[in-house]
């Protein structure tokens, strides 16, 4: 156990509807990064939020938005659903730049949420 | 892309150690070497790390060449509950559009009876 929670588990979407994921982050935690991992890949790096400010983009359309609460807590909204958003979503929480040199990238991952668009 | 390669897939024994190699050619010096590990259908999880020395924890340990090219993870003593995917991973990047893990597709252990 992580201390890292996600919901839902699952979520079913049609196409062009859109979805909101949520996450809790580790106690302590103040970094949330999200992933998406489609089947038989490596996770792929979304975004990352660090004390409620976007920290860093990764190769994902506009569409995909997030946004982190004072609590650290985190949301990650797909806009216009389609086919190829299937996928599992990973929430990870981390110490951030607080975890000094090696420790940031040390990372708690959720079990995710397995979301799929038809 | 990442910036290691590693075996897609690797057999032990159970009971036997797991020698997981990785090779980081490129790595550079403020790099540090991450492993992860993703047992099915759950979120991955953080192993171990290392910059230049040797690394040991109650999981597993870390062998770092000296020219920092490549590494192996060892688990110790495998049992059927580390059949997992193996991720090895470098980075000194915190944020940014590169972000702080770039996943490969790793290495499937598979640990037999």
């Amino acid at each position: 156990e992580t201390g890292v929670t996600q919901s839902p588990t699952h979520l079913i979407k049609t196409r062009g509807q859109q979805v909101t994921l949520r996450c809790s982050s580790q106690s302590g935690h103040n970094t949330v990064s999200w992933y998406q991992q489609a089947l038989g890949q490596g996770p792929q790096f979304i975004f990352q939020y660090y004390r409620e400010e976007e920290n860093g983009r990764g190769n994902f359309p506009p569409r995909f938005s997030g946004l982190q609460f004072p609590n650290y807590s985190s949301e990650l909204n797909v806009n216009a659903l389609e086919l190829d958003d299937s996928a599992l979503y990973l929430c990870a929480s981390s110490l951030g730049l607080a975890g000094g040199p090696s420790a940031k990238n040390i990372q708690y991952f959720g079990a995710g949420t397995r979301l799929s668009v038809l | 892309d990442a910036k290691t390669t590693q075996p897609p897939s690797m057999d032990c024994a159970e009971g036997r150690a797991a020698n997981l190699p990785c090779n980081h050619s490129t790595i550079s010096g403020n790099e540090y070497v991450y492993w992860y590990r993703q047992i099915h259908s759950q979120g991955p999880q953080y192993i171990i790390h290392g910059l230049k020395n040797n690394e040991t924890n109650e999981m597993a340990s870390l062998i770092i060449t000296e020219d920092r090219k490549s590494s192996t993870l060892i688990l110790p003593h495998a049992t059927l509950r580390d059949t997992a995917v193996y991720y090895c991973i470098v980075s000194a990047y915190y944020g940014g559009s590169q972000g702080n893990l770039i996943f490969g597709k790793g290495t499937k252990l598979s640990v037999k009876p």
